[in-house]
């Protein structure tokens, strides 16, 4: 099973739509969770990091939920400039040190 | 805030020769380095973690004699890909973390032809 799986999408959205995506992850010891942005041919972007609590950011809301081993990000009145591809990541911690681990990325993208 | 410069961001080589790629923290030193490989839609995957003053950490299935790691000060790891071919033609970028967040270089696009 891979560390972080993502549909790949793409989703396709109108303006104005609420898109929610997906991730989940295997190691359930893991403890820190992140979705980023990556636009095509740049480098990621941090987007937000995810809370057990959930956490919000203007149209932007990311949740976990642990006993399922998911994270989620909720984008609500979809923009052009949202058009990207998402990835989630999750911070592996082994013997070998820690390092963050990607999904495989879900694309979006808005149409007007 | 932190910034992560990678040198160069574009190069083009030979079947058969090398290719260096440099990864420096601009305002801050980082004892780890991490070097990703992304392939056209496809995900951005973990090569190796690159350790400040001794041996790189390689991920399953990365062949470590081919990409070569050198991190030999706190702010500077090289990654070089050796006697390169175009199965290696990838966007390869690095980053280094300050606690639990991320700093990405710009990445490189290497194509071999």
């Amino acid at each position: 099973r891979k560390e972080v799986e993502q549909d790949p999408g793409p989703f396709n959205v109108p303006e104005g739509a609420t898109v929610a995506f997906n991730c989940t992850y295997s190691n359930s010891a893991s403890q820190s969770f992140f979705w980023y942005r990556q636009d095509c041919r740049k480098e990621p972007k941090l987007l937000m990091s995810v809370y057990s609590s959930g956490n919000e950011d203007g149209r932007f809301t990311a949740q976990l939920n642990r006993a399922s081993q998911y994270i989620s990000l909720l984008i609500r009145d979809s923009k052009l400039s949202d058009s990207a591809t998402y990835l989630c990541a999750v911070i592996r911690s082994n013997q070998a040190g820690t390092a963050l681990i990607f999904g495989k990325g879900t694309t979006l993208s808005v149409s007007s | 805030g932190a910034v992560v410069s990678q040198h160069p961001s574009r190069v083009i080589c030979k079947s058969g020769t090398s290719v260096k790629i440099e990864c420096r923290s601009l305002d801050f030193q980082a004892t780890t380095m991490f070097w990703y490989r992304q392939f056209p839609k496809k995900s951005l995957m973990l090569m190796a973690t690159s350790n400040e003053g001794s041996k790189a950490t390689y991920e399953q299935g990365v062949e470590k004699d081919k990409f070569l790691i050198n991190h030999a000060s706190l702010t500077l790891s090289t990654l070089t890909v050796t006697s390169a071919h175009p199965e290696d033609s990838s966007f390869y970028i690095c980053s280094a973390r300050i606690g639990t967040e991320a700093f990405f270089g710009q990445g490189t696009r290497l194509t071999v032809v």
